[in-house]
Formats: C-alpha cells, sequence, structure tokens
C-alpha cells in the first residue's frame, strides 16, 4: 500500500515569492507522482505528473516538481508566486499497473497556498 | 466536450433520507471513480470502475452503493444519509488502460452535501 505526507497544511507567501510545497511518500514498489490543483469551489486538476525519465518536472502555470527516489519526495516549487495560485494543493501516488483494476490514486491531505498581496 | 459533469451541485438531506449522485463522462473513458473530501483529509476513494461491468470497493465504501451504468455514467447511492456523509464528493474518470501517461484522472465539479 502506498501513502502521502504533505508536511504542511497552509502555506502563506507574499506575492513575487518563491514558495515550495512539500511531499512525501512511501510505498514498497515504484510509483508514478501528480500534484493537483483545486481553485475555490472547483474540482481538481493535474499541475504536472512524474511518470520516468528526468526527475525534473515541469507544470502548468509555471509550477515544476522534483522527484528524489532517495528521500521519496516529491516538492512542488515556483520561483515566483501570483495572486491567482491561491488554492489548494494535493499530491497523489499511483501503484504501477495492475492487469484489470482502475489507476487508484492515493492522495495526500493538501497544503492551502494562500498568496498574500 | 463537458468532461465530466456531476449533478445536482449542492444537495441537503434529512438524516435518513436516501439520494443518488449522478456523474457522467464523455471522453469515452474506461474507469471511473467516486471520491469524498473531508477538511484535513485530502481525498478518499469511496467506490471506482475499473472498467464497464465492474466495480470495486474504496478506502471508505460503507454507507453507499455505486451504479456503472453505462460505459459514460456512474452514479452513487447513499441510501440512508448520516451526519457523517457530509462532504463534498468528486467524480472522476481515466483512459485507463496499461500507458503510463494514461494514470491521469480528470475530475467533475463536485456534489456539496448537507446531512442535518
Amino acid at each position: 500500500a502506498q501513502s502521502v505526507t504533505q508536511l504542511d497544511s497552509q502555506v502563506p507567501v507574499f506575492e513575487e515569492a518563491p514558495v515550495e510545497l512539500r511531499c512525501n511518500y512511501s510505498s514498497s514498489v515504484s510509483v508514478y507522482l501528480f500534484w493537483y490543483v483545486q481553485y475555490p469551489n472547483q474540482g481538481l486538476q493535474l499541475l504536472l505528473k512524474y511518470l520516468s525519465g528526468s526527475t525534473l518536472v515541469k507544470g502548468i502555470n509555471g509550477f515544476e516538481a522534483e522527484f528524489n527516489k532517495s528521500q521519496t519526495s516529491f516538492h512542488l516549487r515556483k520561483p515566483s508566486v501570483h495572486i491567482s495560485d491561491t488554492a489548494e494543493y494535493f499530491c497523489a501516488v499511483s501503484p504501477p499497473f495492475l492487469s484489470g483494476s482502475a489507476r487508484q490514486l492515493t492522495f495526500g491531505s493538501g497544503t492551502q497556498l494562500t498568496v498574500l498581496p | 466536450n463537458a468532461g465530466v459533469t456531476q449533478t445536482p451541485k449542492f444537495q441537503v438531506l434529512k438524516t435518513g433520507q436516501s439520494m443518488t449522485l449522478q456523474c457522467a463522462q464523455d471522453m469515452n473513458h474506461n474507469s471511473m471513480y467516486w471520491y469524498r473530501q473531508d477538511p484535513g483529509m485530502g481525498l478518499r476513494l469511496i467506490y471506482y470502475s475499473a472498467s464497464e461491468g465492474t466495480t470495486d470497493k474504496g478506502e471508505v465504501p460503507n454507507g453507499y452503493n455505486v451504479s456503472r451504468l453505462n460505459k459514460r455514467e456512474f452514479s452513487l447511492r447513499l441510501e440512508s444519509a448520516a451526519p457523517s456523509q457530509t462532504s463534498v464528493y468528486f467524480c472522476a474518470s481515466s483512459p485507463g488502460t496499461e500507458i503510463p501517461s494514461d494514470y491521469e484522472q480528470y475530475f467533475g465539479p463536485g456534489t456539496r452535501l448537507t446531512v442535518t
């Protein structure tokens, strides 16, 4: 089984400052990793994903994340945030394909990013 | 394409009432999912359907039933609502193939349910 820990439930940051949202996972097998964003009163949309290859993954809206296998981490970063980045961010993991099964995601508890003017 | 749609958007129930949450996707996806979202707990999987004709329990299935009506539609039923089922419910779908890039799930806008 997999589990995901998002170490910070709330992260306030001033506009144009850099931000890092932390995510650690545990799994006995290799996993695929995802970051989703949820804007107020909306569903989740994918920011970026790590499947294989380069450990630095770039996503939408200027976000990027780095997969670190030895630290079992997948932290999300943005060099300069905007007011419009205020949202809740979820890290998720998915185990490798199992024939006949759905591709289940296990989510972390979420990090509320609030960008202050 | 509308993507994943959910109805209703909001619902208030009294304890013991029943209701069905509807979900449909127009992306020809094989797999569909129901999650509930509670503050500080992220999203927890209630039920999922790997493909048309199959359904399986997720992490928190008690008090719920599902029906995969056809490839497009996946409904969630609360037979006797309880205050503990007050939550935001999300439906999602994914292509459901072996290709890793198809692991992404696409989410609907959610249903906000209050049980009094």
